[in-house]
């Protein structure tokens, strides 16, 4: 049973450009959130994506933009990336239901450690 | 608003010895908590969680948490530290906004020594 896959596991960008990042979630999982991690930190909420849809975002500008597809799985998109945006980017899923989802735990993947120079 | 404070950034245990890595939590109605550990460069594992059941929780790894309602408190604690316990431990509350959002604390960084 896979768990939650990231892609790709390092990334190196400059800044100003775009970047997007991967995520299929855990077998039987329809929703995916997304956090943001900088070093030293704890995540910090990005969004969340169910039925295809963001359902809530974080305190995170516009540039951060979202997709999910058919399949649950997901991407973050970053523009004009700033030196502010080098963190370990983290999936996590979950399954959908609102009455058993408040208590089931997110479950995480290894993370997208992005790099802004 | 609902969030959680870790109050030691770094923790330095022997190995063998107690393990105590205290939370306080703040939440307006009876929260969902949980404590997550991340080794390096890894994501985050679940240790265990509170969903108002039993207050004492037991986890993976032998490591459990008390919630203490009058405390504000969910407390993770473990016996015996082993080597392979040093890591990154953040204290989690869930918020039910519509859809389940993780607030994390800090975070507090395990060190355990030979």
């Amino acid at each position: 049973d896979a768990g939650v896959t990231q892609s790709p596991t390092h990334l190196i960008k400059t800044r100003g450009q775009q970047v997007t990042l991967r995520c299929s979630p855990k077998s039987g999982h329809d929703t995916v959130s997304w956090y943001q991690q900088a070093l030293g930190q704890g995540p910090q909420f990005i969004f969340q994506y169910y039925e295809e849809e963001e359902r809530q975002r974080g305190n995170f500008p516009d540039r951060f933009s979202g997709h999910q597809f058919p399949n649950y799985s997901s991407e973050l998109n970053v523009n004009a990336l700033l030196l502010g945006d080098s963190a370990l980017y983290l999936c996590a899923s979950s399954p959908g239901d609102r009455r058993s989802s408040y208590n089931s735990p997110l479950h995480f993947g290894n993370g997208t450690r992005l790099t802004v120079t | 608003a609902q969030s959680v404070t870790q109050l030691d950034s770094h923790v330095s245990v022997s190995e063998g010895t107690p393990v105590l890595l205290r939370c306080n939590y703040s939440s307006s109605y009876s929260p969902s908590l949980f404590w997550y550990v991340q080794h390096p460069n890894k994501g985050l594992q679940l240790l265990l969680k509170y969903t108002s059941a039993a207050t004492l929780v037991k986890g993976i790894n032998g490591f459990e948490a008390e919630f203490k309602k009058s405390e504000t408190s969910f407390h993770l604690t473990k016996p015996s530290a082993h080597m392979s316990d040093a890591a990154e431990y953040f204290c989690v509350v869930s918020l039910l906004v519509g859809f389940q959002k993780l607030v994390f604390g800090t975070g507090t960084r395990l060190l355990v020594s030979p």
